[in-house]
């Protein structure tokens, strides 16, 4: 069955900064992926998603960037504030959702 | 964006009862919603999909006679634990995809806290 993992469980990173949080996935024919964002105590919160024929997609600071070769998928927040900090899931789409493991945000002021 | 609420946001209930969770949703219709659970720091694991007049599908490991999906509309999907146990406890989250179709964006509920004693 499909499985979407992650490489860093918790990142802390300084109000301002980038953040980067990475997605690795196994074998997939899956053409379609998403980051959620979960806040605590609430469901989960689309953010961006991306196709497989694609290799980036840009939203409002956040980039998503899939790399085919070495299924690897990543999310990057540009200029970190308080209010992103939350835990972040990649999804594996298609008619059903499946998530990954999930990051832990950690924003510092 | 599209809306979907569940009810009751928390409930504690004694062992051996049994809770019903409600899905709907609010400005659109779904003829296909989704069940997840999701313990304390872990992620969310897909529990079944429900069908609007029909039978729901469960994952593999998901006790059907247990976890009762109930689709009567195109905007309420219900969960009922039977029967429930400590082990039960855990947030309740339901989704739906906007248009009803493969790959749309799913729109999660708020979640429900259930809590056994």
């Amino acid at each position: 069955g499909e499985s979407v993992g992650l490489h860093l469980p918790t990142l802390s990173v300084q109000e301002g900064d980038n953040s980067i949080i990475n997605c690795a996935y196994s074998n997939s024919a899956s053409d379609y992926f998403i980051w959620y964002k979960q806040e605590s105590g609430k469901g989960p919160q689309f953010i961006i998603d991306i196709r497989s024929n694609m290799d980036k997609r840009q939203g409002q600071r956040v980039t998503v960037l899939l790399n085919k070769t070495v299924k690897h998928l990543s999310l990057q927040i540009a200029a970190t504030q308080p209010g992103d900090s939350a835990v972040y899931f990649c999804a594996f789409g298609g008619f059903k959702t499946i998530f990954g493991a999930g990051t832990r945000l950690f924003v510092k002021a | 964006g599209a809306v979907v609420s569940q009810h009751p946001s928390w409930v504690i209930c004694k062992s051996g009862t049994s809770v019903k969770i409600e899905c709907r949703s609010l400005d659109f219709q779904a003829t296909t919603m989704f069940w997840y659970r999701q313990f304390p720091k872990q992620s969310l694991m897909l529990m079944a999909t429900s069908n609007e007049g029909s039978k729901a599908t469960y994952e593999q490991g998901v006790e059907k006679d247990k976890f009762l999906i109930n689709h009567a509309s195109l905007t309420l999907s219900t969960l009922t634990v039977t029967s429930a146990h400590p082990e039960d406890s855990s947030f309740y989250i339901c989704s739906a995809p906007a248009r009803g179709g493969f790959t749309d964006t799913q729109y999660f509920g708020p979640g429900t806290r259930l809590t056994v004693l």
